[in-house]
């Protein structure tokens, strides 16, 4: 089968990091994916990780291991348009499609 | 580089009537994907199509669902006839290749009342 756990809603203060996590089972991997969501509005590819380890680019980093089927989203110095809805996405070798999480909504305040 | 177009952006329709939805994916992008998003949720694959062909439709359902990409370009969804738990946002996507980072459309919020 197939699962992936995100928490529904976090909050976080302007400047500040939050990391939100992603664990993940599913019968075969190939990847996986960050999606940014802002509400209303489509899905924005943020990152891809298909080896172990931190991938970094610019204020977001996304780590991942495959031995605990684990993932996580760094998102670091905070800005108010940074609260969105963020969708952690695994790619199933067998069928080569996405599965996505219920996302996380993530609320930046002042 | 214009990104994937859909349309309608919004629709609202009755039960049991119909309705079509188009998508123009990235010029050049191979791989197109229909998903349906029901609002708290993440983005569930309907079809993906490879060129002309489809790869996976396995949760299309198909009594009431079909899709097509005739030229391996535009691609249409439709729904015949519509039920209340068809109501969500329809986002179409596509990527240069499969397995590769998708891109999406703005979606088309359907609403079935």
């Amino acid at each position: 089968g197939q699962n992936i756990d995100q928490p529904t809603e976090m909050t976080a203060t302007e400047g500040a990091i939050v990391q939100i996590n992603c664990t993940y089972q599913t019968s075969g991997f190939n990847g996986l994916f960050w999606y940014q969501q802002h509400a209303g509005e489509a899905p924005t590819f943020l990152s891809y990780n298909v080896l172990d380890g931190l991938e970094e680019k610019g204020r977001f980093s996304s780590f991942l291991s495959r031995s605990k089927g684990y993932s996580y989203l760094l998102l670091k110095e905070l800005q108010m348009k940074d609260s969105a809805s963020y969708l952690c996405a695994v790619r199933d070798t067998n069928t080569d499609k996405l599965i996505f999480g219920t996302g996380t909504r993530l609320q930046v305040f002042p | 580089e214009a990104g994937v177009a859909q349309s309608p952006r919004y629709k609202i329709i009755e039960k049991r009537q119909s309705v079509a939805f188009w998508c123009n994916p990235i010029s050049g992008h191979a791989t197109l994907y229909w998903y349906q998003q029901i609002l708290g949720q993440g983005p569930k694959l309907l079809i993906q199509f490879q060129n002309n062909g489809v790869v996976d439709d396995s949760q299309l359902p198909k009594d009431r669902f079909s899709a097509e990409r005739l030229k391996g370009v535009d691609s249409t969804l439709k729904i015949q006839p519509a039920k209340l738990e068809d109501s969500a946002v329809y986002l179409c996507a596509s990527s240069l290749e499969r397995g590769r980072e998708q891109y999406f459309g703005p979606g088309t919020r359907l609403t079935v009342t």
